[in-house]
């Protein structure tokens, strides 16, 4: 069974830093990867897909990686900005159609 | 539309009743899912449609949950006889085809039962 761990569980950062998000995975069987975030009462805004044969994906200040062989993806934030402030979820796809989600980061941008 | 939308936002019953919710996904997406978010849990998921089929309900937490879709299009997940532990944020997403596509969630529906 597909376990996905996302350390650390809240983080807080002053404006500006640069930071890391982690995301673990039990089985490299993996067809997919997706970060979202999501912000206090609202639903899911996706950020990156990183199918399985890919090693990153970038969107502005946002970089994704995957690395399958250790079971591991991080999210990398540049120049984080207080509007970064919200849960940051990883999820991904095995052999099944679902999403497999972790728990989230909390992340807090302090101006 | 230009994104996923549910109905109701959020809705309060008592335990007991039964409750309906709704979901829109994008146009033109053939795939439709739902998860369920408890207070302090990670997404859980409950089904997902292929057009109009259900090709996996394993997910689902008892016969009082059932779900369909129609059309291809809106779905409905209707959760019977509620109990306390229904409480949840029930999130709705929907994608272009089965197989590698990403996801897109709608803001939710938030059960409150009493």
């Amino acid at each position: 069974k597909q376990e996905v761990t996302q350390i650390p569980a809240a983080l807080s950062v002053p404006e500006g830093e640069n930071l890391v998000l982690n995301c673990s995975f039990t089985d490299s069987a993996i067809y997919n990867l997706q970060w979202f975030r999501q912000d206090p009462g609202k639903g899911l805004t996706s950020l990156l897909l990183i199918q399985s044969s890919q090693r990153e994906q970038t969107s502005g200040r946002l970089n994704a990686s995957l690395d399958k062989s250790s079971g591991r993806s991080t999210l990398y934030i540049a120049a984080s900005q207080p509007g970064d402030s919200a849960t940051y979820l990883c999820a991904l796809r095995g052999g099944s159609e679902k999403l497999v989600f972790g728990k989230g980061t909390k992340l807090t941008v302090n101006p | 539309g230009a994104g996923v939308s549910q109905s109701p936002s959020n809705k309060v019953t008592e335990k007991g009743k039964d409750v309906e919710l709704r979901c829109d996904p994008i146009s033109g997406h053939t795939a439709l899912y739902w998860y369920r978010q408890r207070l302090g849990q990670g997404l859980e998921f409950l089904i997902y449609f292929q057009g109009n089929s259900a090709p996996d309900k394993s997910g689902l937490p008892s016969d009082r949950f059932s779900a369909e879709r129609t059309g291809e299009s809106v779905s409905t997940l209707t959760i019977q006889r509620t109990q306390q532990e229904d409480s949840a944020v029930y999130l709705c997403a929907s994608s272009l085809a089965i197989s590698n596509n990403e996801q897109f969630f709608g803001p939710g529906t938030r059960l409150t039962v009493l």
